[in-house]
């Protein structure tokens, strides 16, 4: 089972920054919060991942809370081609550890 | 850029016949894996590869079978296909380091059994 919980749905107005929530309280000390997007007919697209130090990459930032039980993925200028499902998947730090994939966030970025 | 490349986005066909779904990877990654997604079940682990010739069974291998005799290709076999496993294949890739490297995905094999 996921390890995660998220929104089912969210909407964003684009040019706006989208905040997606997750909480993943029962998250261990060795396991990374990842996060990744599935537009629709294509494959998952991994977005960023993190320990406990928050990170930021050319797609978004991810802030980690310091106690680590829940985590904020942001789109800083949302456009319509943001316009996916989000997964949050919480996964241990061997590199051949499946993702377990929880239902997401469906986020829709509005004109 | 990783680059994961499934041989066929559609494919059609028939119950009872042995089907395969190749999956081609160019980054030297040690992991793959397959997945299935459906409507409301999400993505499910069928089966995984952490070397050549080694394979696990995820969560559904049930009908399944997998081949990895070239570290760069994974193949996902259907022995006898049924209706129940049409669905959208992912196949998936990742370096076989400790924690910080992401599984990137291909774009999908949407099977459809008839």
């Amino acid at each position: 089972d996921a390890k995660t919980t998220q929104p089912t749905s969210m909407d964003c107005a684009e040019g706006r920054a989208a905040n997606l929530p997750c909480n993943h309280s029962t998250i261990s000390g060795n396991e990374y919060v990842y996060w990744y997007r599935q537009i629709h007919s294509q494959g998952p697209q991994y977005i960023i991942h993190g320990l406990k130090n928050n990170e930021t990459n050319e797609m978004a930032s991810l802030i980690i809370t310091e106690d680590r039980k829940s985590s904020t993925l942001i789109l800083p200028h949302a456009t319509l081609r943001d316009t996916a499902v989000y997964y949050c998947i919480v996964r241990g730090n061997s590199g051949n550890t499946p993702l377990v994939f929880g239902k997401g966030t469906r986020l829709s970025v509005i004109a | 850029d990783v680059k994961v490349t499934q041989s066929s986005r559609y494919l059609v066909k028939r119950t009872g016949e042995k089907v395969f779904l190749e999956c081609v990877q160019d980054m030297d990654h040690e992991n793959m894996f397959w997945y299935r997604q459906d409507p409301g079940l999400g993505l499910r682990l069928i089966y995984f590869s952490y070397d050549v010739k080694m394979k696990e069974k995820g969560d559904i291998p049930e009908g399944y079978s997998v081949s990895r005799e070239k570290k760069e290709r994974f193949s996902l076999i259907l022995e006898s296909a049924s209706t129940n496993q049409t669905s959208m294949y992912l196949c998936a890739s990742s370096p076989n380091t400790r924690g910080n490297q992401p599984q990137h995905f291909g774009d999908g094999t949407r099977l459809s059994i008839l």
